[in-house]
């Protein structure tokens, strides 16, 4: 099975810093890759698809490259609302999928 | 996109089964592939298994297996989900989810429903 190691497992920032976070694949997943974000009690929300394309209607401070098996996710201008926790989850041979371990974000 | 709607909370005794079912809505049924992913309490998401029904094929991830039996009932275009020998560490919102099924390359998956809390107690 693919391995996602997710990093960091939280950290936090200040309202207007860049934020980001990395998953690295255990092997090459092509441009199979996630990006949510869940708050507490709520469903995981789609933020980006296919490692780069931002979904209709996320805001455009959240962006996502590929390089290899490293993958990384951007905020580049932390907002209060932007708390969470954040993971990343491969799609590389569907229905088979894996989650990264969460990263939580917290706002100073 | 479809929409999905599962159904609602268990109360479970340890080493009985659960069987959760997932209606969806608003797209051909055959079209998408269907997932199961759990998250346990203060814990991160954990894919189950999953499902697809254009081709009455299923695959669970290896920590499940013997356990889970992932089915789908095109007529009614609703997926199930049996987990059975349930024990304290299976409490846990489970949720399913779907992805299109789109040939030669993988489509994301972008489609949650609600979930469903999952109790294993005495």
């Amino acid at each position: 099975d693919i391995q996602m190691t997710q990093s960091p497992s939280s950290l936090s920032a200040s309202v207007g810093d860049r934020v980001t976070i990395t998953c690295q694949a255990s092997q090459d997943i092509g441009k199979y890759l996630n990006w949510y974000q869940q708050k507490p009690g709520k469903v995981p929300k789609l933020l980006i698809y296919d490692a780069t394309n931002l979904e209709t209607g996320v805001p455009s401070r959240f962006s996502g490259i590929e390089s290899g098996t490293d993958f990384i996710f951007t905020i580049s201008s932390l907002q209060p609302e932007d708390i969470g926790t954040f993971y990343c989850q491969q799609y590389d041979n569907l229905p088979r999928q894996t989650f990264g371990q969460g990263t939580k974000v917290e706002v100073k | 996109q479809v929409q999905l709607v599962q159904s609602g909370a268990e109360v479970k005794k340890p080493g009985s089964s659960v069987k959760l079912s997932c209606k969806a809505s608003g797209d051909t049924f055959t079209k998408y592939i269907f997932n199961w992913v759990r998250q346990a309490p203060g814990h991160g998401l954990e894919w189950i298994g999953g499902n697809i029904p254009l081709f009455g094929t299923a695959n669970s991830a290896q920590k499940f297996r013997g356990r889970v039996t992932i089915t789908a009932d095109e007529i009614t275009s609703t997926a199930y989900m049996e987990l059975s020998g349930l024990r304290s560490e299976d409490t846990a919102i489970y949720y399913c989810t779907s992805s299109p099924y789109c040939s030669g390359v993988n489509c994301h998956p972008d489609s949650w429903g609600q979930g469903t809390l999952v109790t294993v107690s005495s």
